[in-house]
């Protein structure tokens, strides 16, 4: 059971707007603003997204955002299109031993 | 441009030992922590390991601690994973990963295109 809970699936109709979200501890979500988020297609490496809560790295549209509240991050993505169709994951720094943790993965499909 | 390359994959007898290489190149190797993430098929992801940019920091996976190691030799611009024993459950695509900056020890900007484990007798 991964440390950080994702919903197992979201949809949404094209130009539409979904949120995933993404909920932890206060010993990782809620204690740190290390938070990133992963958009996986099948068959190839994951892509960054989101880091440090709401960055996006250069290259990563402006449809992509992140927040955070409390022990929950989420992932917004607004004006959904046929290629945002993919698997999302976070990861969160931890004040455990292990020091990183994924959630457990999110599969978008646009309808 | 940066580009990471795994090897060492492949099919390999439970119990035995393996070790995964990823080389790096167009970045200063040596200035960035890095991490190994892996992937069962048709599950998600699940983080490995991480090694701070100089080599003395490590810290695991409770899965794989006190059965992997990480290790990096920068004058070769490569990161290690050794695997000992091999079990089951460790069959994956093994990634390594590059953070965003040099000041940045958790989030995995470039990625490689892994290697598989497959583990069978």
């Amino acid at each position: 059971q991964s440390a950080l809970t994702q919903p197992a699936s979201v949809s949404g109709s094209p130009g539409q707007s979904i949120t995933i979200s993404c909920t932890g501890t206060s010993s990782d979500v809620g204690g740190h603003d290390f938070v990133s988020w992963y958009q996986q297609h099948p068959g190839k490496a994951p892509k960054l997204m989101i880091f440090n809560v709401s960055n996006r790295p250069s290259g990563v549209s402006n449809r992509f955002s992140g927040s955070k509240s409390g022990n929950t991050a989420s992932l917004t993505i607004s004006g959904l299109q046929a290629e945002d169709e993919a698997d999302y994951y976070c990861c969160s720094y931890t004040t455990s031993s292990t020091l990183v943790v994924f959630g457990g993965g999110t599969k978008l499909t646009v309808l | 441009q940066v580009q990471l390359v795994e090897s060492g994959g492949g099919v390999v007898q439970p119990g035995r030992s393996l070790r995964l290489s990823c080389a790096a190149s167009g970045f200063t190797f040596s200035s960035y922590t890095m991490h190994w993430v892996r992937q069962a098929p048709g599950k998600g992801l699940e983080w490995v390991a991480v090694i701070s940019y100089d080599g003395n920091n490590k810290y695991y996976a409770d899965s794989v601690k006190g059965r992997f190691t990480i290790s990096r030799d920068n004058s070769r611009n490569t990161l290690y994973l050794q695997v000992n024993p091999l079990r089951a459950e460790d069959a994956a695509v093994y990634y390594c990963a590059r953070p965003h900056d040099n000041s940045d020890w958790y989030s995995m900007y470039h990625w490689g295109q892994g290697t598989l484990v497959t583990v069978s007798s």
